[in-house]
């Protein structure tokens, strides 16, 4: 079965501290994973899709097999960034996304 | 075109009536998936649809839901006999052809409570 879990509900960081959101996937395949954002009264939006390896508002997020993870990372967090994100993933290609449930990070000034 | 967008926004409903909800994609995916989020949750999957063709439909919760994209262009969600666990937010989203790694772009979303 596919599932991502996403083990924080809420991450609080202070301006200028690095970020890291963490997320696990499980799938015997190859995944195709995804990190998603939505900040306050917007749809939900891509941040960066793996395959892509870019770097997207400043943040990375690597592929680790060994692990099962795709952490978000980011190395100096800024108040524009407090927003719900959610790590998904697409296991056959073609089937649509399974995401987890969100990490609401708060960054204070 | 402004991106996938939905209507209505909100619905209030009262328990046993039915609803419907519309998603219009982006004017040239081909592709369009509905969602369901509840509070706390992330979004998760209902069925989706390649032009007019409903690929898949076995994770709509009950019979009480159906989809439709009669055209291949926008498409309806429908709950029958509503119930007070029907409340969340429905999202829609829509995509670009069979490519691996495709971007799903997503609607505002229409949020259902049910009285």
């Amino acid at each position: 079965a596919q599932r991502v879990t996403q083990p924080e509900k809420l991450l609080s960081v202070f301006k200028g501290a690095p970020v890291e959101l963490k997320c696990n996937y499980s799938y015997s395949g190859s995944p195709e994973l995804f990190w998603y954002v939505q900040y306050s009264r917007q749809r939900l939006q891509l941040l960066l899709r793996h395959i892509s390896r870019e770097s997207i508002k400043g943040f990375t997020a690597d592929l680790n097999k060994g692990e099962t993870s795709f952490h978000l990372k980011k190395p100096f967090a800024q108040e524009e960034d407090s927003a719900m994100y959610y790590c998904a993933l697409n296991g056959a290609g073609n089937t649509p996304l399974v995401f987890g449930k969100g990490t609401r990070l708060s960054v204070i000034a | 075109d402004t991106g996938v967008s939905q209507d209505p926004r909100h619905k209030i409903t009262k328990r046993g009536q039915n609803v419907t909800f519309r998603c219009d994609p982006i004017s040239e995916h081909n592709r369009l998936y509905w969602y369901r989020q509840t509070l706390g949750q992330g979004p998760e999957f209902l069925t989706y649809f390649q032009n007019e063709a409903q690929l898949e439909k076995s994770r709509l919760l009950s019979d009480r839901f159906s989809a439709e994209r009669p055209k291949g262009s926008f498409s309806t969600l429908e709950i029958q006999r509503t119930e007070q666990g029907d409340s969340a937010m429905y999202l829609c989203a829509s995509s670009l052809g069979s490519i691996s790694q495709e971007t799903q772009y997503f609607g505002p979303g229409t949020r259902l409570l049910v009285l």
